[in-house]
């Protein structure tokens, strides 16, 4: 079945570092992949989406891959800082639907 | 302005009981969605509605009914509620016909069953 996994479920890293999330995906392959964060409480936002033929996408301190080869998109939060502490999720559609899946998430915590 | 909301909140029932969750956005999308996240915090989704059609229905008993009324409206009703319903629901609309498919999503519904 297509499926979208994201290995780290939670990720320390101290404030000022680049955050990289990693999120994988099998048995297909999506026209596009998207990252929401969810803080707690909430229900996700979106950040942004990248297309297959897109190699990188920026917004801000944000940065997302997608490496058809290695069926992967990277997610990278540079200078971060502790109001970046949430949960990410990545997500898309399965083939020829419209039906969302998502990653099960990483929980970021940026230290202080 | 609220773009996707949900009422209610929170919902403390027990076992046995129906209970509804309604949704409603302002954002002129055309296809709605109600989504699972359990305790592990895995969203999944149950079903999604475009201009008042039902489009995707996923494997859910059919305890859970969903319904809209029109484009701006998805109520989700649960019938005989179970321990295992508990979860937030979240109700998200979207544009298909956009270029960037985001999903905007309501707050949740924290649905607890005693």
């Amino acid at each position: 079945s297509q499926k979208i996994e994201q290995n780290s479920e939670a990720l320390n890293i101290q404030e000022g570092k680049t955050a990289t999330l990693t999120c994988n995906y099998t048995n297909y392959s999506p026209a596009y992949l998207q990252w929401y964060r969810q803080d707690p409480g909430r229900g996700p936002v979106f950040l942004l989406l990248i297309r297959e033929n897109e190699k990188e996408k920026r917004k801000e301190r944000l940065k997302v891959t997608f490496d058809t080869t290695l069926k992967q998109s990277l997610f990278h939060i540079t200078a971060s800082q502790p109001a970046d502490s949430a949960t990410y999720l990545c997500g898309t559609t399965t083939s020829g639907t419209y039906k969302y899946i998502f990653g099960t998430g990483t929980r970021l915590k940026v230290l202080a | 302005d609220t773009a996707v909301s949900q009422t209610p909140k929170y919902l403390v029932t027990q076992m046995g009981n129906d209970k509804s969750i309604k949704c409603e956005q302002n954002l002129g999308h055309d296809t709605m969605y109600w989504y699972k996240q359990d305790s592990k915090k895995f969203l999944k989704i149950m079903f999604s509605y475009n201009n008042k059609e039902l489009i995707i229905n996923e494997t859910v008993p059919n305890r859970f009914s969903p319904k809209s009324p029109d484009k701006a409206h998805l109520n989700l009703h649960i019938n005989s509620l179970e321990l295992g319903d508990s979860a937030v629901y979240f109700c998200a609309s979207s544009w298909v016909g956009g270029v960037s498919y985001e999903q905007y999503f309501g707050p949740g519904t924290r649905l607890t069953v005693t």
